[in-house]
């Protein structure tokens, strides 16, 4: 069974230039998060999906961050435009819903110069 | 505010001995605390979780010990082998899988030959 997909892996960005990461859940999770890992800490929340609607979002920057997950499945965050305090690992997880267990993709390590 | 408090920063174990990381939680609607293994370049892989009904869990080489007058747990890594050096994480949530997960700082365990 496949796991969380996320892509790109990484990403290097000049600051002010926008960017877009992508997350594809595991498939029948109808749960999905938006973490952001700074180097050395532990995830933290951006925003929570339930199908399509966004249920927990006010851990979101929402003057330069947003997101989407159309058709309920897969979903896109977008940075823009991008500040140096963004550098970080952006996670994306998924579970079924009302489930505790959350499974977590690879991450996209993004840096901004 | 850091709801979830985690101890030690960073620890160095010799293989075979016994690795104790602990965890301080200040909302006491926290009512499910898991564990999290993080490799370099991997997601945070679930481990272990407890709920507060019950004190102590165990699973093969791993121990969630749980207090809840103190709200504070502990993860015990028993016979600890080098292929445990990694991350760890605990974290908690309210809830029946309807929340998103409060994570500590991390622990850096290394485990040495």
């Amino acid at each position: 069974e496949a796991g969380v997909v996320q892509s790109p892996r990484y990403k290097i960005i000049e600051k002010k230039q926008p960017v877009a990461f992508w997350c594809n859940p595991i498939s029948g999770h109808n749960t999905l998060y938006w973490y952001l890992q700074n180097l050395g800490q532990g995830p933290e929340l951006l925003i929570r999906y339930e199908n399509e609607e966004a249920v927990d979002d006010s851990q979101l920057p929402k003057d330069r961050f947003s997101a989407e997950r159309l058709k309920g499945v897969d979903s896109t965050l977008k940075i823009q435009p991008a500040e140096l305090g963004d550098s970080a690992v952006y996670l994306c997880a998924s579970s079924f819903l009302g489930a505790d267990e959350q499974f977590f993709g690879p991450g996209t390590r993004l840096t901004v110069l | 505010q850091q709801q979830v408090k985690q101890s030690p920063q960073s620890l160095i174990v010799q293989k075979g001995g016994i690795s104790i990381i602990n965890c301080a939680y200040e909302n006491t609607a926290f009512d499910y605390f898991p564990w999290y293994q993080q490799f370099p370049g991997k997601g945070p892989a679930l481990l272990i979780a407890i709920r507060p009904d019950v004190s102590e869990k165990k699973e093969g080489r791993f121990t969630i010990s749980f207090n809840k007058s103190a709200k504070q747990f502990s993860l015990h890594i028993m016979d600890s082998q080098p292929g445990d050096s990694a991350t760890y994480f605990c974290a908690a949530s309210r809830g029946t899988g309807r929340r998103a997960l409060t994570f500590g700082s991390g622990t850096r365990l290394q485990v040495q030959p």
